[in-house]
Formats: structure tokens, C-alpha cells, sequence
């Protein structure tokens, strides 16, 4: 079946560019999607599609995909952004996501 | 608005056959291009996609979980149900149902606030 990898924690300073990478066998030939998950509450979409940003989603959020790559870019990254965040994908027909990365903002 | 919640047993013994129902509303189960999903979360751990449903009554299951899963929707009543044999302890988790917007390509853009389910005896 396919797999989606994501490192376990990313850890970044405020103010920073955080990158979070999600990796899985010619991912760039799927559409990927991110989701913000804070403590308690339900996951929230920051990304789909690869790139783009539902309405209300601050412009620090970005997302690229190519390869066997998809990152999440998070430009200036603020407090409230320390979070998990989980990629997704599709696979003939079926939902992928990934194990997750812990965002620390330290 | 469009809001989605669950409801169900939040005890379940080992063996027996959990039901859950997802109700829907701010949308219509018909809508094209629409479905909605059973994702679940053990608690500390990484979400799990089980299932989803479509409009066109078009269903998909999670491979390792498919055996024991049933998908089901009511479209007069806005219900999704989702039904799994043979429960475990290791499938202690918040089990949550979340819309689909853009069928097989498309992404999660609402989801209920979850019901946690416990598997004990």
C-alpha cells in the first residue's frame, strides 16, 4: 500500500521559515494537501492541492510539490502555528496520510 | 454553514460491532463532487483514513481495514454511517467523519469535532 513519510518533529525560532517535508513514491504526481492539527481540536486544511490556501489561511503558508517530494513552507513562523501537521494524498482511490510532524516554535 | 457531527457508543466491549453516524448539515449527501469520510485518530498518534462515500453512492475502504468495515449514507436524513466488526482495544480512538470537497482528488475542508471510542471489557 502506499506510504506517506513525514520526520516525527521539526523545530524552528520564531520569525523563521519552517519546512515540512512529506515523501512518498512519485508524490509529485498526485495532489497533495496539509492539515494543521492543534491539541484537541480538529485537523484544519492550510494547503491543498499542492499549493494553494483556503480562504482565512494567512499568506505564510505554502506548499510545493515535485518529484517524490511535497513540502509545507511556513514563512515567519509564529507562535501559534506550533502544531502537528499531517500531509495527504490520494492512491487509486483510496486516502493516504502521512505519521505526522510535531512543529515546535522555540 | 456546513457542520458535520458524530454520534455513537463511546464504550464498546471487544468483539462486538461498532455503529457510528455522521449527520450532515449546510449540505446536501447529493451533491456532486461531494463525499464525506470516516477518519479515525488513536489517542497520541497520526490520523487514519477508513472509508469514504460518495453522492453517487460510490464507496472505498482502507485495505488493511476493509474486511470489517461498512459505509453507508441516507441522503433524507443527511446520514453518513459507518460500521466496524470485531472492535480490539488497539482500535480505542477518535473516530471522526469529515466532508470531501473535489471527489478522488480532492481534499478535507470541514470535519466533525470527533466522538471518542473506547474498546474495553
Amino acid at each position: 500500500s502506499y506510504e506517506l513519510t513525514q520526520p516525527p518533529s521539526v523545530s524552528v525560532s520564531p520569525g523563521q521559515t519552517a519546512s515540512i517535508t512529506c515523501s512518498g513514491d512519485k508524490l509529485g504526481d498526485k495532489f497533495v494537501s496539509w492539515y494543521q492539527q492543534k491539541p484537541g481540536q480538529s485537523p484544519l486544511v492550510v494547503i491543498y492541492q499542492d499549493r494553494k490556501r483556503p480562504s482565512g489561511i494567512p499568506e505564510r503558508f505554502s506548499g510545493s510539490n515535485s518529484g517524490n517530494t511535497a513540502t509545507l513552507t511556513i514563512s515567519g513562523t509564529q507562535a501559534m502555528d506550533e502544531a502537528d501537521y499531517y500531509c495527504q494524498a490520494w492512491d487509486t482511490g483510496t486516502v493516504v496520510f502521512g505519521g505526522g510532524a510535531k512543529l515546535t516554535v522555540l | 454553514q456546513v457542520t458535520l457531527k458524530e454520534s455513537g457508543p463511546v464504550l464498546v466491549k471487544p468483539t462486538e460491532t461498532l455503529t457510528l453516524t455522521c449527520t450532515v448539515s449546510g449540505f446536501s449527501l447529493s451533491n456532486a463532487r461531494m463525499g464525506v469520510s470516516w477518519i479515525r485518530q488513536p489517542p497520541g498518534k497520526a490520523l487514519e483514513w477508513l472509508a469514504h462515500i460518495f453522492s453517487n453512492d460510490e464507496k472505498s475502504y482502507s485495505t488493511s481495514l476493509k474486511s470489517r468495515l461498512t459505509i453507508s449514507k441516507d441522503t433524507s436524513k443527511s446520514h453518513v454511517v459507518l460500521s466496524m466488526t470485531n472492535m480490539d482495544p488497539v482500535d480505542t480512538a477518535t473516530y471522526s467523519c469529515a466532508r470531501i470537497h473535489g471527489y478522488t482528488n480532492g481534499y478535507f475542508d470541514y470535519w466533525g469535532q470527533g466522538t471518542l471510542v473506547t474498546v474495553s471489557s
